[in-house]
């Protein structure tokens, strides 16, 4: 099975731009969850997705939204961006009714 | 506030050495921890643990879980320069994952 896919890998915006990132889970997957990724405060829960309804949502601003479509594929984005949002973003999937999550590679974005 | 320690927060051992990294945590409604290994990038998955006192084992790592004393600690022996990495300590928070903030271990050749 194809593990969870996500692109862009790299992205260099500038302040204020807006930014899409996209994950393609594993095939039959049909939970995703998103996570940001930085030295000072490591990996913290976004939000998660489930037959296109988000269940749970992190402690981040409304400047990042997320949505899932009917394929579970899921897109996030951020908008105004700020350099603090300079991170990896890493997307999970998993099955129902299982805890363990799956990650892709990662989105690297880096705001200037 | 749930919350996930891991210790220490970075280790350098010679290969051929055992390691033992540990993670705490306060979470109400515990239901699963779990470690992950992250090397470049995607932290991938070792071990899930839902039980205590039940070891789980894959070649030379091992991990145990004490739902009692609330903590979890992850094996390693024989370690290698591939078993370079940072190590996640998580638990699960209703359709979450709550990370610590991981162990790095540097094995030295």
């Amino acid at each position: 099975k194809a593990g969870v896919t996500q692109t862009p890998r790299y992205l260099i915006k500038t302040r204020g731009q807006q930014v899409t990132l996209s994950c393609s889970p594993i095939s039959g997957h049909r939970s995703v969850s998103w996570y940001q990724q930085t030295p000072g405060q490591g990996l913290q829960f976004l939000f998660e997705y489930f037959s296109e309804t988000q269940r749970n949502k992190g402690n981040f601003p409304g400047r990042f939204s997320g949505r899932q479509f009917s394929n579970s594929r899921s897109e996030m984005n951020v908008s105004t961006l700020e350099l603090g949002d300079s991170a990896l973003y890493l997307c999970a999937s998993s099955n129902p009714g299982t805890d363990t999550q799956y990650f892709g590679p990662g989105t690297r974005l880096t705001v200037l | 506030e749930d919350k996930v320690v891991q210790s220490p927060l970075s280790l350098v051992v010679h290969e051929g050495d055992t390691v033992t990294l540990n993670c705490s945590y306060e979470v109400t409604n515990f239901r699963s921890l779990l470690w992950y290994k992250q090397e470049k990038k995607a932290p991938t998955f070792l071990f899930m643990l839902t039980s205590s006192g039940i070891e789980k084992k894959s070649g030379r790592l091992s991990s145990i879980l004490d739902k009692k004393e609330l903590f979890s600690i992850l094996n390693i022996t024989a370690t290698q320069t591939g078993d370079s990495a940072i190590y996640l300590c998580a638990v699960t928070y209703g359709n979450k994952l709550v990370f610590g903030a991981g162990t790095i271990l540097r094995v030295k050749s």
